[in-house]
């Protein structure tokens, strides 16, 4: 079974609006993370936003929140504002285990979904 | 600049050479992970290296070997190319903080054809 879904293989927006990129998971272990990743056409993975298991409130960093509920163990991109340059694609990927938050050492294995690809019209 | 260099960005094989993905990091990470990817199918991970000295497989082992050479370096080895390694090869690390909450820092990747 799929650790991480991402249903959308493809999103279009127009500039300036907003859009969410959906995920959702498989875990039974009580503690996870959750990530996002954008990937542009250059190819590189740059880290976006973080949410723990344990967490209380939804993450947010500037343009990005994520809209995680865990009882449906969905974990959604919200990108506000959307800019040209957000065209890219998407990954939302987990980490399992190891006593997340608790001081345990993860070893940072991460599953990643198979992406969305976002393209934003001007 | 602090970071995650691959070597090199592009390479064509014939199926059966062999050859080696270089990493380096100086990020003073000690985690070190392979992954490729591939169109739908997301990143998989083949290898990865949780100090110096250690190595573990990952979800798709097959086919590869690899050296964490000292905290910085860790290598990919392909014995003998199979088309079904043509693939986009991205290494990352992470600092290892006991915290869950580290992302992985990723390399700009190879992008390898096997032919």
């Amino acid at each position: 079974a799929q650790k991480i879904t991402q249903t959308q293989p493809g999103m279009f927006v127009q500039e300036k609006e907003a859009v969410t990129l959906d995920c959702t998971y498989d875990t039974s272990d009580p503690s996870y993370g959750l990530f996002w990743y954008k990937q542009p056409s250059s190819g590189e993975m740059i880290f976006l936003i973080y949410q723990g298991s344990y967490d209380q409130q939804n993450a947010t960093e500037g343009r990005y929140s994520l809209n995680f509920q865990k009882a449906r163990k969905s974990a959604n991109l919200v990108i506000s504002a959307s800019q040209l340059g957000d065209s890219a694609m998407y990954f939302c990927a987990m980490r399992e285990g190891e006593g997340a938050n608790a001081g345990g050492t993860s070893y940072g294995k991460l599953t990643f979904g198979q992406g969305t690809i976002l393209t934003v019209h001007p | 600049n602090a970071g995650v260099t691959q070597t090199p960005k592009f390479q064509v094989l014939k199926t059966g050479q062999s050859m080696t993905l270089q990493c380096a990091q100086d990020m003073n990470h000690n985690s070190m992970y392979w992954y490729r990817q591939d169109p739908g199918m997301g990143l998989r991970l083949i290898y990865y290296s949780a100090s110096e000295g250690t190595t573990d497989k990952g979800e798709v082992p097959n086919g590869y070997n690899v050296s964490r050479l000292n905290k910085r370096e860790f290598s990919l080895r392909l014995e003998s190319a199979a088309p079904s390694q043509t693939s986009v090869y991205f290494c990352a690390t992470q600092r290892m903080t006991g915290r869950y909450d580290s992302p992985l820092h990723f390399g700009n990747g190879t992008r390898l054809t096997v032919t």
